[in-house]
């Protein structure tokens, strides 16, 4: 089965533009994670779908970050207006059902803020 | 808050020997744990999965163990390979929530 897709890979950009990060969980998995990892560090939880619900969404940075999964399978996050601290490698992630299975990541994009 | 910390940061042992990693966690009601592996650039692959009602998971040359009393977690690495170079990452699940907390990796290099 094909795994977790994300788009872009890489981008880089000036600080108070606006950027957005796509992602394809696998197939049937109803469940879909947004994680940032800043350099060194593990991956923190952004906000978690089930299905078309964001079902936890307390660490996204609501005045700047929002998210969507229409029709609860694609999903995009965007930053408006990005900020220095941004730059980190942002994780998609999905499981079949809930957050206590395993979760099969994708490989990330790297954000650089200038 | 939940809390899981890996020491050492870093890992360097010679092809062959066989190595233990290290997670300890501070939930009570831990739910599962996880352990990940993160090659340079690349996103995170599951390796193990123990339930708390599991005191060790098996999948090839790793072995994961949990002790729920200890608040602690190893990944045992058999007969290591240069191909087992990686960041390894544990992350456990609460009982009350459905999050994931990950420690901060042990970036492992095996010498040829």
């Amino acid at each position: 089965e094909a795994g977790v897709v994300q788009s872009p890979r890489y981008k880089i950009i000036e600080k108070k533009q606006p950027v957005a990060f796509w992602c394809n969980p696998i197939s049937g998995h109803n469940t879909l994670y947004w994680y940032r990892q800043n350099l060194g560090q593990g991956p923190e939880l952004l906000i978690r779908y089930e299905n078309e619900e964001a079902v936890d969404d307390s660490q996204l940075p609501k005045d700047r970050f929002s998210a969507e999964r229409l029709k609860g399978v694609d999903s995009t996050l965007k930053i408006q207006p990005a900020e220095l601290g941004d730059s980190a490698v942002y994780l998609c992630a999905s499981s079949r059902r809930s957050a206590r299975e395993t979760q099969y990541f994708g490989p990330g994009t790297r954000l650089l803020v200038l | 808050k939940q809390e899981v910390t890996q020491i050492p940061a870093a890992l360097s042992v010679p092809e062959g020997e066989n190595l233990v990693l290290n997670c300890s966690f501070t939930d009570s009601a831990i739910y599962n744990l996880q352990w990940f592996r993160q090659d340079p650039g690349k996103g995170l692959t599951s390796l193990l999965l123990i339930q708390s009602s599991q005191r060790e998971q098996t999948s090839g040359r790793l072995n994961a163990s949990l002790d729920k009393s200890s608040g602690r977690s190893t990944l045992y690495i058999a007969a290591s390979q240069p191909g087992d170079s990686a960041t390894y990452l544990c992350a456990e699940t609460n009982f009350g929530n459905e999050k994931l907390t990950f420690g901060t990796g042990t970036r492992l290099t095996i010498i040829p």
